[in-house]
This record gives structure tokens, sequence and C-alpha cells, in this order.
């Protein structure tokens, strides 16, 4: 049972590289989310994607991009990092469902120098 | 704006019971739900709240009001493990399930 799996796991880039954070999802979810994480605080929604075909933005969205590439595959790039996107960043899926929990994969920890 | 509100730390000893408040300010509500997280792992969905009310299950409850915009996490029979970070998140539209996350509650058990 993988559920949500991200890749890669760690990563340190410079300032001003670009980078593509992958997520797949095997449960058939229909809405799929990006999420940061900084030290000692909430995660805070990137983008979402209430299904395939679609995408919306969060909380926090300036300097990121996103694709939906099809039901199970939800992508997140940096086009030019910044030591301000240094965190922990997590993908989750749902079935979109009113009760029904946002299951997270294991995390990237990015570093940006 | 939206805002969450919960307690930053909570400390409790083993056996115990602790309370978890939650109280938010957002632009539209759908329902409340607690996540789980430890050591900066993956959180874990614990319950959701649409409807006002005590949810059980378990050692764990979830206790919602939205006449006050108030909701709690109770965990009952304290054990070691349940030491974690805890977050309240509010479903703030129908289609998609966006959420909106509390900055969290560290619970630290003690023996």
């Amino acid at each position: 049972n993988a559920g949500v799996t991200q890749t890669p796991k760690f990563q340190v880039l410079k300032t001003g590289q670009s980078m593509t954070l992958q997520c797949a999802q095997d449960m058939n979810h229909n809405s799929m989310y990006w999420y940061r994480q900084d030290p000692g605080m909430g995660l805070r929604l990137i983008y979402y994607s209430a299904s395939e075909g679609t995408t919306d933005k969060g909380e926090v969205p300036n300097g990121y991009n996103v694709s939906r590439l099809n039901k199970r595959e939800f992508s997140l790039r940096l086009e030019s990092a910044a030591p301000s996107q240094t965190s922990v960043y997590f993908c989750a899926s749902s079935s979109g469902g009113s009760n029904q929990p946002q299951h997270f994969g294991d995390g990237t920890r990015l570093s940006i120098l | 704006g939206q805002s969450l509100e919960q307690p930053s730390e909570v400390t409790a000893v083993e056996g115990a019971i602790v309370q978890i408040n939650c109280t938010y300010q957002t632009s539209g509500f759908y329902g409340l739900s607690w996540y789980q997280q430890h050591d900066g792992g993956a959180p874990t969905f614990l319950s959701y709240n649409a409807l006002d009310g005590l949810e059980e299950t378990g050692r764990f409850s979830s206790f919602l009001s939205r006449s006050d915009s108030y909701g709690y996490l109770l965990l009952q029979e304290l054990q070691m493990k349940d030491s974690a970070s805890y977050f309240c998140a509010v479903r703030v539209n129908n289609q998609g399930g966006k959420l909106i996350f509390g900055q969290g509650t560290e619970l630290s058990v003690k023996p």
C-alpha cells in the first residue's frame, strides 16, 4: 500500500535554480494538494487540484506552479528558487467528499542556499 | 482573512485526559478536522466534525460548536505515543476539500 509517494525526499538547491517536486497517489483519489510547512508552523496550502484537469491557488501560491499530469500525479515546480522557499513540502490526496480525509506523503525536505 | 487559533504547547501525564481547543475565523466553513503529526512526518487524519456535537473514535473525541466557531480534541487515557503535534483544520469550500490549518499544538506526555 504505497498511498501517496513524493520524490525526492531531500534536495538542496542554489538560489535561482529550478526544480520539480513529484507526487503520485494510487488510491484513485480525485483531489490532490501541495502544502508547505515551516518550522513550528502549520501546513499552508500552495495549490490544489479538485479534480483532473483543474488547479486552483491556495494561501501561498507565489513562486510556484503546478501541473495535474493525470489523475494519479500532481507536480509542483519552483521556477527560480529563493531561500524563503526553504521548507518541508507535503503532497496530499483525497476523494474530495465532505467527510473524506486527506492522505499525506512523507514530505520533501528542501533547502535553498 | 482566515485564522485558526490553538495553544502552542500542552503537557500532560500518562493516563490523564487532555483537551486541545481550536477557535476559527474563516470565510467559509464546511467542517473541522484534526490531524496528528509525529516528529515532522506525514500528518495523519484523526477526526472530522461537520455538525455540532461530539464525535468519538476510541480514545479520541472531537467536539464542534459552529455558533461559537469553536472546537476541541479530547484525548483520554494518554499514552507516551500520543506525544505529537495536533492540528485543527477548517474545510473552507465544498468542491475540492480545501483546508486551512492552525499552527499546531505540541503535546508532551510525561510518565
